[in-house]
């Protein structure tokens, strides 16, 4: 009954690689993110994606790419991995803006990325 | 750009309350969230304003000044359980960007 789920919950990598972290939501949500939370537990939104819109936020690397294979799904891929990417990936979703009174995120788990 | 304060800790006895309040500034406003962090999980919401005045949810307020660029979440009989981060957020006028406070850590003692 897991509403937004991602995977892995943990990874460990070293510098350079390319990785990826998976993200379903079984909300039948419009719209999903993806957020970095660093040590310091700032909350920073680095997309935000439906079947109409990618939003990106300008300050993200190009090293990340979301990827979104069907409305349930947005996958976040990373390449050349850097040790500031360390970091908690949170994936969210929340239905569409228009017609709902506001528009919550249900966030999933995370994912604790470690560059070594 | 868009520019969130909040108090970084705060400490309350069980069975008080506590007012942890939010400022912003932003190039655009359609709303303003409160979330409940736990210590190795995910946020949860909690609350919503997009008018000035007051919402109120059980246990939990939330106020929100337009005007002053404020927002603040009351948080009553506080109970162990609410020992968390409360993160403070806005939505541009697009509706799809979010901008988070670097949240709030109450502990609450017994």
């Amino acid at each position: 009954d897991t509403a937004v789920s991602q995977t892995p919950k943990y990874l460990v990598t070293q510098m350079g690689n390319d990785k990826s972290i998976k993200c379903e939501q079984n909300l039948g949500h419009d719209t999903m993110y993806w957020y970095k939370q660093d040590s310091k537990k700032f909350l920073k939104i680095m997309f935000s994606y439906n079947n109409k819109e990618l939003i990106i936020n300008e300050t993200v690397p190009n090293r990340f790419s979301p990827k979104s294979p069907d409305k349930a799904h947005l996958n976040l891929h990373i390449n050349s991995l850097e040790l500031g990417d360390s970091a908690v990936y949170f994936c969210a979703s929340s239905q569409d803006l228009w017609g709902q009174p506001y528009n919550e995120q249900f966030f999933g788990p995370g994912t604790r990325l470690t560059v070594l | 750009g868009q520019n969130i304060d909040q108090p970084t800790e705060m400490t309350a006895t069980e069975g008080a309350i506590v007012q942890i309040n939010c400022t912003y500034q932003t190039s655009g406003f359609n709303g303003l969230f409160w979330y409940q962090q736990h210590a190795g999980e995910a946020p949860t919401f909690l609350s919503y304003n997009v008018l000035d005045g007051l919402e109120e949810k059980g246990r939990f307020s939330s106020f929100l000044s337009r005007s002053k660029g404020y927002s603040y979440l009351l948080l009553k009989e506080l109970q162990m359980k609410d020992s968390a981060s409360y993160l403070c957020a806005s939505r541009d006028n697009y509706g799809q960007n979010f901008v988070f406070g670097p949240g709030t850590r109450l502990s609450v003692l017994p």
